[in-house]
């Protein structure tokens, strides 16, 4: 696709559920960012991959936040029991090589969690 | 993480006029900075970026100011226009890792 696709769009779930959130960034990119935003609030860093190789997970919140970019192109985040405070938008970035400087990161439409 | 904020959480402005919106950061060791507007139910798209060997940064319409001194970042919008009318986030990456840290965002409303 031309740009980063995330499924699903939206996502409701019920407090103590699994949920997996997807993301497929532009063919070819190397570097790959989740993020987390919630209501009225700037995204806020939960890991960074280059290829598949997570290199930063210091932004994930505890141990129920799980990534995986396994074949260095799709990437999964997996939340595992759900709290109400998961509630947000989750929101993708890749970018094309793994230096930062004018290295665009180009995000999803993001996928918003609603957890009750 | 980090303290990047705006000084305005909502601007105003005219069809045709400049804008200008604010960011404060905190962190000295940032040396890399850049400007996304989030149109609503989307993501953020990037604007114009800025290293810190640079006191300023133009694009089309757009240019960015970045004072190391007070640690302070501002964005100008020439001639806004009402597809202007969007949330916009400053970012600071520091010179270690790969993360970037938002502010809270401005609320821009175009008026036409």
């Amino acid at each position: 696709g031309a740009g980063v696709s995330q499924s699903p769009r939206y996502k409701v779930a019920k407090r103590g559920q699994d949920v997996a959130l997807r993301c497929d960034p532009i063919s070819g990119h190397v570097s790959l960012f989740w993020y987390q935003q919630a209501l009225g609030q700037g995204p806020e860093f939960l890991t960074y991959f280059q290829n598949e190789a997570q290199l930063d997970k210091s932004g994930l919140p505890s141990d129920r936040f799980f990534a995986e970019r396994p074949e260095g192109s799709v990437s999964t985040l997996k939340i595992q029991r759900t709290q109400q405070e998961d509630s947000a938008v989750y929101l993708c970035a890749s970018s094309l090589l793994g230096d930062r400087f004018g290295n665009i990161q180009y995000f999803g439409a993001g996928t918003r969690l609603s957890v009750l | 993480g980090e303290s990047v904020g705006l000084h305005l959480p909502t601007l105003s402005v005219q069809e045709g006029d400049n804008s200008i919106i604010n960011c404060a950061y905190s962190n000295s060791a940032s040396d890399y900075f850049i400007w996304y507007k989030q149109e609503s139910g989307k993501g953020p798209q990037f604007i114009i970026d800025i290293r810190s060997n640079m006191d300023k940064r133009q694009g089309q319409r757009v240019t960015v100011l970045l004072n190391k001194t007070v640690k302070h970042l501002s964005l100008q919008i020439a001639a806004t226009q009402p597809g202007d009318s969007a949330v916009y986030f400053c970012a600071e990456a520091p010179h270690t890792g790969n993360q970037f840290y938002f502010g809270t965002g401005t609320s821009l409303t175009v008026i036409p």
